[in-house]
Order: C-alpha cells, then sequence, then structure tokens
C-alpha cells in the first residue's frame, strides 16, 4: 500500500527566512503528488500539484515544490516566509491509473515568529 | 467558478442521537464527491466517494453512511452517534476528466462534538 511520510510534525521559522517542508512517499510509479495547507479550523487548499514534465512545479502565495524520483520525494518550498504562511501543511498522493483517491501525510504544522 | 458548502459550521450532539452533514457543489456537474475525517495528529481518513447519484464506496467500516441523493448534493449519516464519531469533517470534489479526476477541493468543515 502506498503511504506518505511527513518527517516533521511541527516547525517554526522566523519571519523572512526561507522554508521547506518534507514529504517522502512509497509507491512502486510515480504517483501524482500534491501540496494542500490548512488554517486553523478551515478546509485546505490546493497550493500546487505534480504530474509528470518539468519537476520544479510553481503553486499558489509563492510556494514551490521540486519532485525528485531517486529520493520519493517532493519537498514544498518557499524562499521568505510570511507571517500568514503559519499554517498546516499536507503533502497527498494519488497513485493514478483510474483510482482517484488521495492518500495524505499526517501533516506539519508551521510556526512563523514575528 | 466552483464553489463547496458545508453545513452546518459546527455540530455538539449526545451519544446515541443520529447525525446529517449536508454537502453541496455549484458551478460544476456530475463531479466526485468524497468524504474524509480529520481527527488531530492523525492527518484526513477517507470515509466515502462517490463517483455517481446513488454510487457510493465505503472505506472505512464504520458507524457512519453516505448518500448522493442529488448530482452536487452528499450526505453523511449516523443512526446513533458514538464517542469516537467527534471530529473535523470534510467535504471535497474532484472533476471527472483526464488530471482534474485527481485534484480534489474542499469544503470549509464541520466540527462535530459528540458529548
Amino acid at each position: 500500500a502506498q503511504s506518505v511520510t511527513q518527517p516533521d510534525i511541527h516547525i517554526t521559522v522566523s519571519e523572512g527566512a526561507s522554508l521547506e517542508l518534507r514529504c517522502n512517499y512509497s509507491y512502486g510509479a510515480t504517483p501524482y503528488l500534491f501540496w494542500y495547507v490548512q488554517s486553523p479550523g478551515q478546509g485546505l487548499q490546493l497550493l500546487l500539484k505534480y504530474f509528470s514534465g518539468d519537476t520544479l512545479v510553481q503553486g499558489i502565495k509563492g510556494f514551490e515544490a521540486e519532485f525528485k524520483r531517486s529520493q520519493s520525494s517532493f519537498n514544498l518550498r518557499k524562499p521568505s516566509v510570511h507571517w500568514s504562511d503559519a499554517a498546516e501543511y499536507f503533502c497527498a498522493v494519488a497513485p493514478g491509473a483510474g483510482s482517484y483517491q488521495l492518500t495524505f501525510g499526517k501533516g506539519t504544522k508551521l510556526s512563523v515568529i514575528p | 467558478s466552483q464553489t463547496i458548502h458545508q453545513w452546518p459550521a459546527t455540530l455538539v450532539q449526545p451519544v446515541g442521537s443520529p447525525l446529517s452533514l449536508e454537502c453541496t457543489v455549484e458551478g460544476t456537474s456530475n463531479p466526485n464527491l468524497y468524504w474524509y475525517r480529520q481527527a488531530a495528529g492523525r492527518g484526513l481518513q477517507l470515509l466515502f466517494y462517490s463517483v455517481g447519484i446513488g454510487q457510493i464506496s465505503s472505506e472505512v467500516p464504520q458507524n457512519l453512511s453516505a448518500s448522493r441523493p442529488q448530482d452536487r448534493q452528499f450526505i453523511l449519516s449516523s443512526k446513533k452517534l458514538l464517542l469516537s464519531d467527534s471530529g473535523f469533517y470534510l467535504c471535497a470534489w474532484s472533476g471527472t476528466s483526464g488530471r482534474r479526476s485527481y485534484e480534489q477541493y474542499f469544503g470549509p468543515g464541520t466540527r462535530l462534538t459528540v458529548t
């Protein structure tokens, strides 16, 4: 069965610092990959997605993610964090090939110090 | 543009009482629909998904059921709530063609507390 691991439960960064959130997946083929963000008490918002092609994908709110097949990773990055980025971030994987179900990681909570 | 609504936003129910949560989608037709439960520190658990009216697939045996009486309406129900049913319930939709089938868009959620 496929799985998604987000090794960091909680990360704290200073405003203006760079950010990288890690995501590793376990799946035989290259799956479809997603990052979502959730503010407290809210639903999830899709930040970016990877299906194929260029391994560096751009998303909303200045986020980007890089797919590395050799490391089975899809890490999320942002060059300069804003206080409003404080939220929980979820990596998700879909196996493709007609199976539309997403498998989510357990999330990384991001705190931003002013 | 497409929007997804859930209600109620919050709900406090006693153990043994019935439950009905509603989700509706606007601006698209024949979407795939999903119900998830989110418990603290445990990520999202897919409960049900539907690819059409009356077509429901259950992912986890539990005290809950789902129905899709109309194309863009998805209902989560229980006849008798358990304490363990407490959580944050999220509805999501996706398209049905090509890669859009894999992009899920979430509603605002319902916070359910069973007392």
